[in-house]
C-alpha cells in the first residue's frame, strides 16, 4: 500500500527560527516521485518542489532546502529563517509511477510563524 | 496565463439535492484530475481524465459521484442526493499530460460544498 505520513499536525515557530517539517512515506514501487506543496489561508495548493526516486540529491531553493533519505523513506522539508509569509499547511505527497499522476497525500503539517 | 478555475467557489445545498462543480483546467492541459479535501485533512484522490475518458475512477466513494468531461477540456463532477458527510472542498487539477516524470498538477482555488 501507499502512504504518506505527516506526523506534525501543527507547528509553531517565531519568525527567524528554522523549521523542519517531517514527511515518511510507504511504497513498495523502485521508481516513484515525491512532492511538497504548500496550502496558504487562500486555499490555493501550490506546487513547491518534486523528487524522482533515483534522485538522491538534496535540492535548495533560497530558505527552503528538501532532504530526501531513501534509507529511511523520508522526504523532509526546512524554511530557514522563517517568515510569517511561511504560515501555511504543508503537504507531502507520493506519486507512483504509470498510475496517470495520481497523487496520494499526507494529512499535511500546520505551520504558524509568528511575528 | 489563466490558472484552473472553479466555479462555484462556495455552495450550500440541502441534504438530498443534486449539485454540479465545475472545473476549467488550464488551456491544453489533457490531464484533469478531480481531488476532495475534508476539513483538516490532505486531499483525497477521487478520479482523473486523459482527454475525454476517465482514465481511473477508483477513488469516486459511491456511484452517487460522477464526473465527466465531454469535450476533454471543462469537467463537471455531478453528486446526487447529497448528503452531510459529502461537506468538503472539492480540488480540481490539471497537468500537460498524465503520469510522465516531470508533470505538476495545478490546482484550482477549490469549491466548498456544504450539505446542511
Amino acid at each position: 500500500a501507499q502512504k504518506v505520513t505527516q506526523a506534525q499536525t501543527e507547528i509553531s515557530v517565531v519568525e527567524k527560527e528554522d523549521v523542519t517539517l517531517d514527511c515518511v512515506y510507504e511504497t513498495r514501487d523502485t521508481t516513484y516521485y515525491l512532492f511538497w506543496y504548500k496550502q496558504p489561508p487562500s486555499g490555493e495548493l501550490v506546487f513547491l518542489i518534486r523528487r524522482n526516486s533515483f534522485d538522491e540529491q538534496n535540492e535548495i531553493s533560497g530558505r527552503y532546502s528538501w532532504n530526501f533519505q531513501k534509507s529511511t523513506s523520508s522526504f523532509n522539508f526546512t524554511i530557514t529563517a522563517s517568515q510569517v509569509v511561511d504560515s501555511a499547511v504543508y503537504f507531502c505527497a507520493l506519486r507512483r509511477r504509470n498510475q496517470g499522476g495520481k497523487l496520494i497525500f499526507g494529512q499535511g503539517t500546520e505551520l504558524s510563524v509568528k511575528p | 496565463g489563466a490558472g484552473v478555475s472553479q466555479t462555484p467557489s462556495n455552495k450550500v445545498t440541502e441534504k438530498g439535492k443534486y449539485v454540479e462543480l465545475r472545473c476549467d483546467p488550464i488551456s491544453g492541459h489533457t490531464a484533469l484530475y478531480w481531488y476532495r479535501q475534508s476539513l483538516g485533512q490532505g486531499p483525497e484522490f477521487l478520479i482523473y481524465f486523459q482527454g475525454t475518458g476517465a482514465a481511473d475512477d477508483s477513488g469516486l466513494p459511491n456511484d452517487r459521484f460522477f464526473a465527466v468531461r465531454p469535450e476533454g477540456s471543462v469537467s463537471t463532477l455531478k453528486i446526487q442526493r447529497t448528503e452531510r458527510g459529502d461537506s468538503a472542498v472539492y480540488l480540481c487539477a490539471s497537468s500537460p499530460t498524465a503520469g510522465g516524470d516531470y508533470n505538476e498538477q495545478f490546482f484550482g482555488p477549490g469549491t466548498r460544498l456544504t450539505v446542511l
